[in-house]
């Protein structure tokens, strides 16, 4: 089945500081990537997604290139606001039966200090 | 649309007791899961469905049941609650298909067994 490395946590930073998060995956097939985030008291939501080789997905300032042939999937953002404190997840998905199911890393916890 | 709801927010029960937590969705989505979310450990799969009579065991499923009766619900039910399943409980739904879609989270739900 697949699953995911992430960096512990948790992260902490001050505002505007450079973010990297390492995530690995090891899955069946070609999965679709995907990073969602947890902000406090909240459920999750997507934050960003690749689908394939070499593509990169980015939203909020947020980017993540998928990596197939190291099996990476980090995610950057370039200067994090006090707002990014959250805990992120990377997640892959294949497809079909067990392994379409959304594994997720243990979460990485995001501090950022005025 | 509302997308994924669940209820209570809230619960607390004494061991042996049994609940149902409900969820609902209205995006027509085939897939839905249960996940619970225990400090550093992330989340975890309890059961999920890939269209309606159809379920299946993730990675925890003890002491949990489900039924798919129809595409928008997917209630959790507790049989004999115990001091272990005291967690923050999420349900997910996504399309099912080629491609591994997104999953929409619901709020989720704070369970507490005494």
């Amino acid at each position: 089945g697949n699953s995911v490395t992430q960096m512990e946590g948790p992260v902490t930073l001050s505002e505007e500081a450079f973010l990297t998060i390492n995530c690995t995956y090891t899955a069946t097939g070609y999965p679709s990537l995907f990073w969602y985030v947890q902000y406090p008291g909240e459920g999750l939501q997507l934050l960003l997604k690749a689908t394939k080789a070499d593509d990169k997905g980015s939203n909020k300032g947020f980017e993540a290139t998928y990596r197939k042939e190291t099996t990476s999937f980090h995610l950057e953002k370039g200067s994090v606001q006090v707002s990014d404190s959250a805990v992120y997840f990377c997640a892959p998905r294949s497809y079909g039966g067990s392994q379409g199911n959304l594994i997720f890393g243990k979460g990485t916890k995001l501090s950022v200090k005025p | 649309n509302a997308g994924v709801t669940q209820t209570p927010k809230f619960q607390v029960l004494k061991t042996g007791q049994s609940m149902t937590l409900q969820c609902a969705q209205d995006m027509n989505h085939e897939y839905m899961s249960w996940y619970r979310q225990d400090p550093g450990m992330g989340l975890r799969l309890i059961h999920y469905s890939v269209g309606a009579g159809i379920t299946d065991q993730g990675e925890v499923p003890n002491g949990y049941n489900v039924s798919r009766s129809t595409t928008e619900d997917f209630p959790l039910r507790l049989l004999s609650a115990a001091p272990s399943q005291t967690s923050v409980y999420f349900c997910a739904s996504s399309y099912s298909g080629s491609l591994p879609y997104e999953q929409y989270f619901g709020p989720g739900t704070r369970l507490t067994v005494t």
